[in-house]
């Protein structure tokens, strides 16, 4: 069946670091990618998305590229904010699926 | 404002009740899903409705039960069988199950904690 990784957390950087959250996923053939983002005490937001290969999804700062060949959509963003701080969510949809696959989610705080 | 309701946000349930969490949507969406959300498992599917008095069972379905008697309303039953209930459960719609892979946008309510005493 499909099934997404995450790094696992929690994960700590100071203001102005450079972020890197790792996603792989296992799926036949081409899904569509996805980054959620739940800040503290909400439901969950769409960030960015990817509905092919080499695709770049990009929002807020963030981006993800669809690497096919690694199986991979890795979270990043240049220089994080205190306001950054959340959970980060990477998940995939399928052919003929009606619903999303969600990774365990990746806890994020940046520090000022 | 359009969006999704969830209530209530918090809830104390005592071992052998069944307790009801209220999920309405006024976006116009076709589909509903329930989703349980614990540390460090990420989320994971209860149930979901593509259309008015139709739904189907997700991963972990066991000891829920849902109905869907209208399109804005999706209310998710926790039975006495959930033998670990205690978990914060969110409440998603989207535009209809077979553009979510275009779009892949769920909208997610606030969410609702419940608590077994």
């Amino acid at each position: 069946g499909n099934s997404v990784t995450q790094m696992e957390g929690p994960v700590t950087l100071s203001e102005e670091a450079f972020l890197t959250i790792n996603c792989t996923y296992t799926a036949t053939g081409y899904p569509s990618l996805f980054w959620y983002v739940q800040y503290p005490g909400e439901g969950l937001q769409l960030l960015l998305k990817a509905t092919k290969a080499d695709d770049k999804g990009s929002n807020k700062g963030f981006e993800a590229t669809y690497r096919k060949e690694t199986t991979s959509f890795h979270l990043e963003k240049g220089s994080v904010q205190v306001s950054d701080s959340a959970v980060y969510f990477c998940a995939l949809i399928h052919g003929s699926a009606r619903q999303l696959t969600f990774g365990s989610g990746t806890q994020l705080t940046v520090l000022p | 404002d359009g969006g999704i309701t969830q209530s209530p946000k918090y809830l104390f349930r005592k071992e052998g009740q069944n307790v009801t969490l209220s999920c309405e949507q006024n976006l116009n969406h076709d589909a509903m899903y329930w989703y349980r959300q614990d540390p460090g498992q990420g989320l994971r599917l209860i149930y979901y409705s593509q259309i008015v008095n139709d739904f189907q069972k997700g991963d972990i379905a066991e000891g829920y039960s849902v109905s869907r008697e209208k399109k804005e309303s999706f209310p998710l039953t926790v039975t006495s069988a959930q033998k670990n209930p205690t978990a914060f459960y969110l409440c998603a719609s989207s535009t209809r199950g077979t553009a979510l892979a275009n779009t892949g946008e769920l909208f997610f309510g606030e969410g609702s904690r419940l608590t077994v005493l």
